[in-house]
């Protein structure tokens, strides 16, 4: 089946830091990623869907300048959390879906970032 | 986007059948039906996916009314390994690029 893969799987790092995590469709293309975010005990909030090739789609209230989305390739997607302050602690999951009809998205297994 | 609306938790024993029942009263034509599973700190697992009728695969069985207005998701004799939060999620599969929307989930606690 279609596998998502995401990395780093843990980020623990110091205020003020940039952090970057990776998603990744080991076996098939993309065009079109998600990213979201989960806080302890909810539900997952969408937060950009990502095209390749061009700009990110961010939802209401989602500082596009603070998280950077990249998607350069059609297996590849990249949310780089900006000058990270401990309330961007968060666990952050990706999804993608391959380019067809009626096919499920497929979500990575996630990065807990911890900003101290 | 279609809202769907599920219970908060449910209890049950090992080896019983689980059914998690999920109203979506304003399904789109085009929209499917899709189940995902998720445990502490891993991202959601796909487990089913429906339009109409019953899908069935190794691990659940999906009824879905003609009206499609809601879905049961039934788990068979389910274990100690499928306590876990259960999502039921509508949206379009035929543009690819409508993210799915997460409601609340339902909490399965398997009791020994």
């Amino acid at each position: 089946g279609a596998v998502v893969s995401q990395h780093p799987s843990r980020v623990i790092c110091k205020s003020g830091t940039s952090v970057k995590i990776e998603c990744r469709s080991l076996d098939f293309q993309a065009t079109t990623m998600f990213w979201y975010r989960q806080f302890p005990k909810k539900s997952l909030m969408l937060m950009a869907t990502s095209n390749e090739g061009s700009k990110a789609t961010y939802e209401q209230g989602v500082e596009k300048d603070k998280f950077l989305i990249n998607h350069a390739s059609l297996t590849l997607s990249t949310l780089t959390v900006t000058s990270a302050h401990p309330e961007d602690s968060s666990f952050y999951i990706c999804s993608a879906r391959a380019g067809l009809d009626n096919q499920p998205q497929h979500f990575g297994d996630g990065t807990r970032l911890s900003i101290l | 986007l279609a809202k769907t609306t599920q219970p908060i938790s449910m209890d049950s024993y090992e080896g019983q059948e689980v059914n998690i029942t999920c109203s979506h009263n304003n399904i789109a034509t085009n929209d499917y039906i899709t189940w995902y599973q998720q445990f502490p700190s891993q991202g959601p697992r796909f487990i089913i996916q429906g339009y109409k009728t019953k899908v069935t695969n190794e691990v659940a069985s999906l009824f879905i009314p003609a009206d499609r207005k809601s879905s049961t998701l039934s788990l068979p004799r389910v274990s100690l390994s499928d306590t876990a939060v259960y999502y039921c999620l509508v949206g379009s599969t035929i543009s690819g690029n409508t993210p799915l929307v997460f409601g609340k989930g339902t909490r399965l606690s398997v009791i020994a």
